[in-house]
């Protein structure tokens, strides 16, 4: 599976749109991005994938740009209760596990 | 929908106890289920992967004998520590993925938190 490049932290401001960037320069064609988040000392949270359209659901959207080398998740409203660190994984299809990295640690501020 | 459950959420025990976690999907099937672990600070391991009706397949320098799973139903996989020790405490969490479906999320439960005496 491919790697990706996250910021190690981000702060955003209650209320504003969050927007996470990740680097995944070396996507494969079947490779689909997903994006899970993981409030402390809790399971991760799935929140939204994509192949290569913009996709929006109830929590967020994501848009991956069209080379397909990057994307950014989109909290459009951000709240106190988005703390967390935010993990973009890119995985091919059937049923592998993932490899989280670092993610992003992102810090709503009040 | 997609819920997870895993229980317990904490133990805590003495050193040399088994140790079993369970991890079911309430509301889908899952023919494969994964088990990860997190150490403090740390991201999210992969251990196993769990199919149900055959053996778990394990990550490299994951201990087979040592970390016994079980998938016997569509809907339940185990996984049981074996003589744990200190260095065996950490967040266990598992993950299920929904029978027939292919590029669909996992969905997790909500992790056991082992603490080993």
């Amino acid at each position: 599976d491919a790697k990706t490049t996250q910021p190690t932290s981000m702060d955003c401001a209650e209320g504003r749109a969050a927007n996470l960037p990740c680097n995944h320069s070396t996507i494969s064609g079947n490779e689909y991005v997903y994006w899970y988040r993981q409030i402390h000392s809790q399971g991760p949270q799935y929140i939204i994938h994509g192949l290569k359209n913009n996709e929006t659901n109830e929590m967020a959207s994501l848009i991956i740009t069209e080379d397909r080398k990057s994307s950014t998740l989109i909290l459009p409203h951000a709240t106190l209760r988005d703390t967390a660190v935010y993990y973009c994984i890119v995985l091919g299809g059937g049923a592998d596990g993932l490899t989280f990295g670092k993610g992003t640690h992102l810090i709503i501020q009040p | 929908g997609a819920v997870v459950s895993q229980h317990p959420s904490w133990v805590i025990c003495k050193s040399g106890t088994s140790v079993k976690i369970e991890c079911r999907s309430l509301d889908f099937q899952a023919t494969t289920m994964f088990w990860y672990r997190q150490f403090p600070k740390q991201s999210l391991m992969l251990m196993a992967t769990s199919n149900e009706g055959s053996k778990a397949t394990y990550e490299q320098g994951v201990e087979k004998d040592k970390f016994l799973i079980n998938h016997a139903s569509l809907t339940l996989s185990t996984l049981t520590v074996t003589s744990a020790h200190p260095e065996d405490s950490s967040f266990y969490i598992c993950s299920a993925l929904r029978t027939g479906s292919s590029h669909q999320p996992q969905h997790f439960g909500d992790g056991t938190r082992l603490s080993i005496l």
